[in-house]
């Protein structure tokens, strides 16, 4: 079955500490794998995908398909990264419906 | 400027009401789509649309309709609301439909039912 999971439901940093967002998932082939996050009081918003390899506000993610896993990364945490982060992927045969992982809360501390 | 706009932002209404919740977008976009998400869980597609005249279930049962008449307006009706159906509601849209394709979301609706 496809499924996205993330294993942490809270985590809570200090400012400066490097961050690690766990993201492992499940299919079969070659998904298309995102990072979405919701600042407080904001719509959520797509903050990367894997095919772009790009860094977004600090933030990058490496796909590991040996490991099946997108985790999300920054070296140090700024108290404006405190959010709700969703691992998503998208099937890229039969439906393309993206599945949602329950996401993760980043708490960055002074 | 391009939006995704959903209305009313928060509801609380009793069981046994008939709801529709707006969603309209500004991006000039063909797929829709309707998720439903509980506190600090996943989302949940309930409904996706293509196009005008095209809508489709989604992965998650729901007693929720939805139409789609014009390219820009895809509203979600519920004709009898219950407290199970007490939930955050959030529509999106996107221009593609595959490869890695992004979702725009509007900002929710927050249902309560009493």
């Amino acid at each position: 079955a496809q499924r996205v999971t993330q294993p942490e439901k809270l985590l809570s940093v200090f400012k400066g500490a490097p961050v690690e967002l766990k993201c492992n998932y499940s299919y079969s082939g070659s998904p298309e794998l995102f990072w979405y996050v919701q600042y407080s009081r904001q719509r959520l918003q797509l903050l990367l995908r894997h095919i772009s390899r790009e860094s977004i506000k600090g933030f990058t993610a490496d796909l590991n398909k040996g490991e099946t896993s997108f985790h999300l990364k920054k070296p140090f945490a700024q108290e404006e990264d405190s959010a709700m982060y969703y691992c998503a992927l998208a099937p890229t045969s039969g439906t393309y419906k993206y599945i949602f992982g329950t996401g993760t809360r980043l708490k960055v501390l002074a | 400027e391009a939006d995704i706009y959903q209305t009313p932002r928060y509801l609380v209404i009793g069981t046994g009401k008939k709801i529709t919740l707006e969603c309209s977008q500004t991006m000039g976009h063909d797929k829709m789509y309707w998720y439903q998400q509980d506190p600090g869980m996943e989302l949940h597609l309930i409904h996706y649309s293509y196009g005008v005249n095209s809508t489709e279930k989604g992965d998650l049962s729901s007693e929720s309709t939805v139409s789609r008449i014009r390219t820009e307006h895809f509203p979600l009706t519920l004709e009898s609301a219950r407290p199970s159906h007490t939930s955050q509601y959030l529509c999106a849209s996107s221009e593609l439909w595959t490869g890695a394709y992004e979702q725009y979301f509007g900002p929710g609706t927050r249902l309560t039912v009493t």
